[in-house]
C-alpha cells in the first residue's frame, strides 16, 4: 500500500499563474477529501467527495478554485489565477466510505506565491 | 469553521512524564478522532471513539469523550521524544455528513 501520493510536494508560482495539485488516493478508497493548512486558520476543508462526485465545496475560497475527480484513482485541485494568499500546504486524503472511517493523509503540497 | 479546539496550544514535557490534551467541540457528533502530524509529514491517525463510548485504550494512548460536556482528552503516558509532534482531534458533525473538521492542534514538545 503506497498511501496516498501528493504531486508535487512543492510548487513556487507568482501571483497570476495558474497552479494544479493532484493526489492519488488509496486504492479501494470511496472519498477522496481536500483540506489547507495555514498557521492562522488551521486545517480547513474545502472540498469532499464520494465515489468520484462532489459532496460539499462550500470550503472552496472562491471561484479561482476548483477541483474535479474524474476517476477513482485520481483528483486535481486548480487555483487559477494564483494569488499570494492562497499560499499554504495543500493535503489530499482518502478514505473507506464511512462516517467512522479514518482518514489516510498524503504528505502534502506546499505551495508558495510570489 | 472550526469543530474542534485543542488546548493548550503548545504543551513542553521531559521524556517518562504523561501528556493531556483536551478538545472541546460545538455540535452534536457521531464520533470523534486523534490525528499526529509530524512536521512536514500529512496528519496520521491514532484513535477513534464513538459517541456511545467514554474511554478507549490504544497503547500508550488514552482517550475519554464526555459528550455532555462536548469535550474529549488525549493522554499519552511514558512520553517519548519521538512523540513530539502536532495532535488534532476531529469530529463530524451529524447533521452535516461524513467529512471531518479538525481543530488547530496542540503541539508537543517531548526532551530526553
Amino acid at each position: 500500500d503506497a498511501g496516498v501520493i501528493q504531486s508535487p510536494r512543492h510548487e513556487v508560482t507568482e501571483m497570476g499563474q495558474e497552479v494544479t495539485l493532484r493526489c492519488k488516493p488509496i486504492s479501494g478508497h470511496n472519498s477522496l477529501f481536500w483540506y489547507r493548512q495555514t498557521m492562522m486558520r488551521g486545517l480547513e476543508l474545502l472540498i469532499y467527495f464520494n465515489n468520484n462526485v462532489p459532496i460539499d465545496d462550500s470550503g472552496m475560497p472562491e471561484d479561482r478554485f476548483s477541483a474535479k475527480m474524474p476517476n477513482a484513482s485520481f483528483s486535481t485541485l486548480k487555483i487559477q489565477p494564483s494569488e499570494p494568499r492562497d499560499s499554504a500546504v495543500y493535503f489530499c486524503a482518502s478514505s473507506l466510505l464511512s462516517g467512522a472511517a479514518p482518514l489516510h493523509f498524503g504528505n502534502g503540497t506546499r505551495l508558495t506565491v510570489t | 469553521s472550526q469543530q474542534g479546539e485543542e488546548d493548550p496550544q503548545a504543551l513542553s514535557i521531559q521524556e517518562g512524564e504523561n501528556a493531556t490534551m483536551n478538545c472541546s467541540y460545538k455540535t452534536s457528533i457521531n464520533n470523534l478522532q486523534w490525528y499526529r502530524q509530524n512536521s512536514g509529514r500529512g496528519l496520521v491517525h491514532l484513535i477513534l471513539i464513538r459517541s456511545n463510548e467514554r474511554e478507549k485504550h490504544s497503547g500508550r494512548l488514552r482517550v475519554t469523550l464526555d459528550t455532555s460536556k462536548k469535550s474529549s482528552s488525549l493522554l499519552i503516558t511514558a512520553s517519548r521524544a519521538a512523540d513530539t509532534a502536532s495532535y488534532f482531534c476531529a469530529t463530524d458533525d451529524n447533521q452535516a455528513g461524513t467529512a471531518l473538521i479538525f481543530g488547530k492542534g496542540t503541539t508537543l514538545s517531548v526532551s530526553s
